[in-house]
């Protein structure tokens, strides 16, 4: 399978507490977009990185989030005391600037829940 | 008021029947505008994409988008079970660095 794939899929969580979240793009796509969507809502920009290299992040991610996109391959977001309101699907999607950088392919997700 | 609005359904609809979708938007920087499909606890697959004004027709699925009217719209046609999903539209443009902006999802019932 050559898509884009995120792991893990589930993760339950005790307020908090750090967790950690992977993706991996689709090879060769240099631009990767981290999203968040809650039940009912469509997902919503969280961060972007073209390369290895973080260019723009959401007003929603705040102090307690971090990503890192080391040697432009897999993504790592995390987030750090975890509170009930991060209970989210977290996607995340790849491009290929040169051809088209809406035309984004997402992951299956990591569904958070904070208890 | 959200960037871009979406009726959230359900619309159910019988086997055969041609579904329409709709997005308003109120950016009028938005140049690319796509559609997802969605199944439960999935993500998003990306079903079509437009540039500008205009339709674009890939199988049974048609996107239009009137940009003077900040309105984008896709069709099923010949509908089926396997279709049923939600719909989520998305625009962006170059400038903001095609970060995607999402409608809310239109939940969709096609009855055998």
């Amino acid at each position: 399978d050559t898509g884009v794939s995120q792991d893990p899929r589930h993760k339950i969580t005790k307020r908090g507490q750090n967790v950690t979240f992977r993706c991996d793009p689709i090879s060769e796509h240099n631009r990767l977009y981290w999203y968040r969507q809650t039940l009912g809502q469509g997902p919503e920009f969280l961060t972007y990185f073209q390369n290895e290299a973080q260019l723009e992040k959401s007003r929603l991610l705040s102090d307690r989030f971090s990503a890192e996109r080391p040697k432009g391959s897999f993504s790592t977001l995390e987030i750090q005391r975890t509170e009930q309101g991060d209970s989210a699907m977290y996607l995340c999607a790849s491009s290929l600037r040169e051809l088209a950088g809406y035309e984004q392919y997402f992951g299956p997700g990591t569904r958070l829940t904070v208890t | 008021q959200k960037e871009v609005e979406q009726d959230p359904g359900p619309l159910s609809v019988p086997e055969g029947a041609i579904v329409s979708l709709n997005c308003t938007y109120s950016n009028s920087a938005f140049q690319y505008f796509m559609w997802y499909r969605q199944y439960s606890r999935k993500g998003p697959e990306l079903l079509m994409y437009t540039y500008s004004s205009g339709n674009k027709e890939d199988g049974r699925f048609t996107a239009q988008v009137d940009k003077s009217s900040k309105y984008i719209s896709l069709f099923i046609r010949d509908s089926q079970p396997s279709d049923s999903a939600t719909y989520l539209c998305a625009m962006s443009d170059r400038d903001s660095s095609y970060k995607l902006i999402f409608g809310s999802g239109t939940r969709l019932l096609v009855r055998p």
